[in-house]
């Protein structure tokens, strides 16, 4: 399988901080990524959308004000969480698209967050 | 009505034991399926994605039913290191995954 890397792993933080973490395809080419969070014991949830090149995609309910994405080349993405609050803290996990007739995702290692 | 269901489980089988799990999309459009496994704390990986002749690698068979908008996943011969999270993952015009199957197989 395709490998994503994900910077940091693990963040603690103060509450008003902000916090940037790096989603990186090594060895593939990642037009498109996803930002996804994760609860304890809860499904993904997707985020946003990051297409290479143009403004991100954000769901329902996601501030994009909050969660600031950038995604500067094909194989890197960025998400910063500004103005952090406890209540931000969670799982954050990316993932690339890997091109082809399969539409396969290849998932980074997420970064444990922690909002203090 | 969700775009992807599983059921959450648990599923607590002993070693060796053969276990499905099912999961079902409700948009017919949907082009790509995949069965995810995630172990706690960790990223989804990818364990096989779904053609529609079905698939199989060693001890893991995965199916797709159109038709009846399905996909499941068959483990034999479970080992202790299955245990884990199954996520389905069904892409139409974007990702949907469902909650995740609980297994755990026990000594």
């Amino acid at each position: 399988g395709a490998v994503v890397s994900q910077h940091p792993s693990r963040v603690i933080c103060k509450s008003g901080t902000s916090v940037k973490i790096e989603c990186r395809s090594l060895d593939f080419q990642a037009t498109t990524m996803f930002w996804y969070r994760q609860f304890p014991k809860k499904s993904l949830m997707l985020m946003a959308t990051s297409n290479e090149g143009s403004k991100a995609t954000y769901e329902q309910g996601v501030e994009k004000d909050k969660f600031l994405i950038n995604h500067a080349s094909l194989t890197l993405s960025t998400l910063t969480v500004t103005s952090a609050h406890p209540e931000d803290s969670s799982f954050y996990i990316c993932s690339g698209l890997r091109g082809g007739p399969s539409d396969e995702q290849f998932f980074g290692p997420g970064t444990r967050l922690t909002v203090l | 009505r969700k775009e992807v269901e599983q059921d959450p489980g648990p599923f607590n089988v002993p070693e060796g034991a053969t276990v499905a799990f099912n999961c079902t999309y409700s948009n017919s459009a949907s082009q790509s399926f995949f069965w995810y496994r995630q172990d706690c704390r960790k990223e989804p990986k990818l364990l096989m994605s779904v053609y529609s002749s079905g698939n199989e690698d060693g001890r893991f068979t995965a199916q797709l039913n159109r038709a009846s908008q399905y996909i499941s996943l068959l483990i034999r011969d479970s080992k202790l290191s299955d245990s884990a999270t199954y996520l389905c993952v069904v892409f139409g015009n974007q990702f949907y995954f469902g909650t995740g199957t609980s297994l755990t197989v026990i000594p």
